[in-house]
This record gives structure tokens, sequence and C-alpha cells, in this order.
């Protein structure tokens, strides 16, 4: 079993609606991340997470929200989804600082919005 | 303020070349660096990394050296395989955050 698990994997959604997704994670770390990652673009940080109670906002963190609801599950939520937020969407985990600890990622959601 | 430039790709490589992956960053102070891959529908993996100037990171056969003077955190191997084949993100650390590249496709044939 992946140590970092995204669900779902693909997800078609029209403009408009609201869509949660989910980033549970059998590590034991305290931090998590939400990346999208677009063509040309490379990886973006969205939000992260320090520890339960903490909730700090990325550089593109518009339109978006998301709950820790566990040290192990954090989700991502597009309250209006609109279409230029199809991209790949990646959790991704740290045991610790990342000058000390690696950066370990789910295999991705893919999002479209119609 | 803080950024990671890479070459575009795709790099397209028969097995057995040399292959190098130009990374440039602007950052202050003196960041970290990172090389990340990612395999075909899978999420990124940590590569290699290296903390200080004049450091060299290795992992897999792949060699990364820190050069202050240039600003840059190049990737090499010396003999790649089809194996290789994935999308390579170079990545800088700042304030505990990474920020990446736009990633550089590599495709090796055999």
């Amino acid at each position: 079993d992946a140590d970092v698990t995204q669900t779902p994997r693909n997800r078609i959604t029209k403009t408009g609606k609201r869509i949660m997704l989910e980033c549970s994670q059998t590590k034991g770390h305290d931090r998590m991340y939400w990346y999208r990652q677009d063509p040309g673009l490379g990886l973006r940080l969205i939000y992260y997470s320090f520890d339960v109670k903490d909730i700090n906002k990325g550089e593109i963190s518009d339109g978006y929200s998301v709950s820790r609801q566990a040290q192990a599950k954090f989700s991502l939520s597009l309250e209006s989804a609109i279409p230029n937020q199809t991209a790949l969407y990646f959790c991704a985990t740290s045991e610790g600082s990342i000058y000390n600890s690696p950066l370990h990622f789910g295999n991705g959601t893919r999002l479209t919005v119609t | 303020g803080n950024s990671v430039t890479q070459m575009e790709g795709p790099v397209t490589l028969s097995e057995e070349a040399f292959l190098t992956i130009n990374c440039t960053y602007t950052a202050t102070g003196y960041p970290s660096l990172f090389w990340y891959v990612q395999y075909p529908g899978e999420g990124l993996q940590l590569l290699l990394k290296a903390t200080k100037a004049d450091d060299k990171g290795s992992n897999k056969g792949f060699e990364a050296t820190y050069r202050k003077e240039t600003t840059s955190f190049h990737l090499e191997k010396g003999s790649v395989q089809v194996s290789d084949s994935a999308v390579y993100f170079c990545a800088l650390s700042r304030t505990d955050k990474l920020i990446f590249g736009t990633g550089t496709r590599l495709q090796v044939f055999p």
C-alpha cells in the first residue's frame, strides 16, 4: 500500500461545483502539503500544514481551502470549481524541516473542470 | 525573489549517452538545492540534494554540484538507461518550503 494515498485518482467536474480532494498518510509525518502541477509551470504550493492545528497559505491559495482533520488526513476543497483549476494535484508529507527531510508525494489526482 | 530556472525539454538521448540537465537559481541567502524525479504516473521523489556551496549530491549514478559562483545546480549522469526516462525537477528551499522549477522531461531510447 502507498504511504501517501490520494483519492480520487481522476475527477471530472463542472464549473461551479464544489469538490474535495482527499489525502491520507501512514508515514506518521506531521507536515503535509498540497501542490498543483501544470505543464510549463512546474509545481506550485497551494496550502501546507505543519501540525493538526496549523494551516498556512501557499503561493496560489485563492479559490482553494483545506482541512486538516487529523495528523494523517489533509483535504483540499475547491468551493466553486473553474476551468483554470484543471490540473494535476499532489499531496505530500515530510517528517520535519525540508532541509533535512524529503517530501513524500502521493500519486496525484487529475482534476478536469469543464 | 526566489526562483528556479531549468532547461526546457524534452531531452532525448540514446541509452548510455551522457546527460546534463541545467538548473540555475535566484535566491537570497544560502538555500539548499534539490533534484526530484517524477516517473510516469507517479508522484515526485527526492533524487539528491546539496545543502551548501561546493557540496555534491549523488544518487543512482546522478550527480549535481552546488555552485554558488554561477548559481547553478546542474544534474549529470555518465550513462543513462531507458529506465531513467522521467521528468526531473530542480528545487530550492526557502523558509522551510520548496520552490520548484518547471521540470525537464528526459526520454531515453534503446
